[in-house]
């Protein structure tokens, strides 16, 4: 069966002290990884979207990378500001066919100052 | 840009009533896809719209039926509600479905 695992469930750090959350997945045919920031009882934010394995993306404090089999978001120097719960999804399918979209459920993470 | 919009952001229903939810996609996006986040949970896919038909569906059952109007708003009807169908509902939205989905804030469905 298909899955999206996250690890760890939660996280919690000191202001500055860097860290990365684990996203792995066991999907055919991916086409796209995606990154998402959710707080508190608020939708989803877009954060990146990795499509192939080597590929990387960074915005300000995070930089997110993709393997086959995995991908990580790396928090550099974080800000309580940063505390959220960070969820990845994973789309797979043929091009023009059925795709599907599935989410992990997600790191909490809490930034202590 | 107003960005994904839903209604209501929060509602109480009875269990057995019918509720509707709306949303109004990003302003240049013509697909909406629908999403049930439990308490603690991922969102889970319900269906997808494009050009006012349903897409791609996900693992739930007739009870949850849609809608897409010509200006890509659309609405999210749950029938019958079960006390387990409370939850977070988003509405995403994209430009076709090989792009990201920026979502709304949701709507809080609280089932008694």
């Amino acid at each position: 069966e298909d899955q999206v695992t996250q690890s760890p469930e939660a996280l919690r750090l000191q202001e500055g002290e860097s860290s990365s959350l684990n996203c792995s997945y066991t999907v055919s045919g991916l086409r796209g990884l995606f990154w998402y920031r959710q707080d508190p009882g608020k939708g989803p934010e877009f954060l990146f979207t990795l499509y192939s394995a080597g590929e990387e993306k960074e915005k300000e404090r995070l930089k997110a990378t993709l393997t086959k089999k995995e991908s990580f978001l790396h928090i550099t120097a974080p800000k309580p500001e940063d505390s959220a719960t960070y969820l990845c999804a994973v789309q797979e399918g043929p091009t023009g066919g059925y795709q599907k979209v599935t989410f992990g459920t997600g790191t909490k993470l809490q930034v202590i100052p | 840009d107003a960005g994904v919009t839903q209604s209501p952001t929060h509602l109480i229903k009875t269990r057995g009533q019918q509720v509707t939810l709306r949303c109004s996609p990003k302003s240049g996006h013509d697909t909406v896809s629908w999403y049930q986040q439990a308490l603690g949970q991922g969102p889970q896919f319900i269906f997808q719209y494009y050009e006012e038909e349903e897409r791609q569906r996900g693992n739930f059952p007739d009870r949850f039926s849609g809608h897409q109007f010509p200006n890509y708003s659309s609405e999210l009807n749950v029938n019958a509600l079960l006390l387990g169908d409370s939850a977070l509902y988003l509405c995403a939205s994209s430009w076709d479905r090989d792009t990201e989905a920026f979502f709304g804030q949701g709507t809080r469905l609280t089932v008694v």
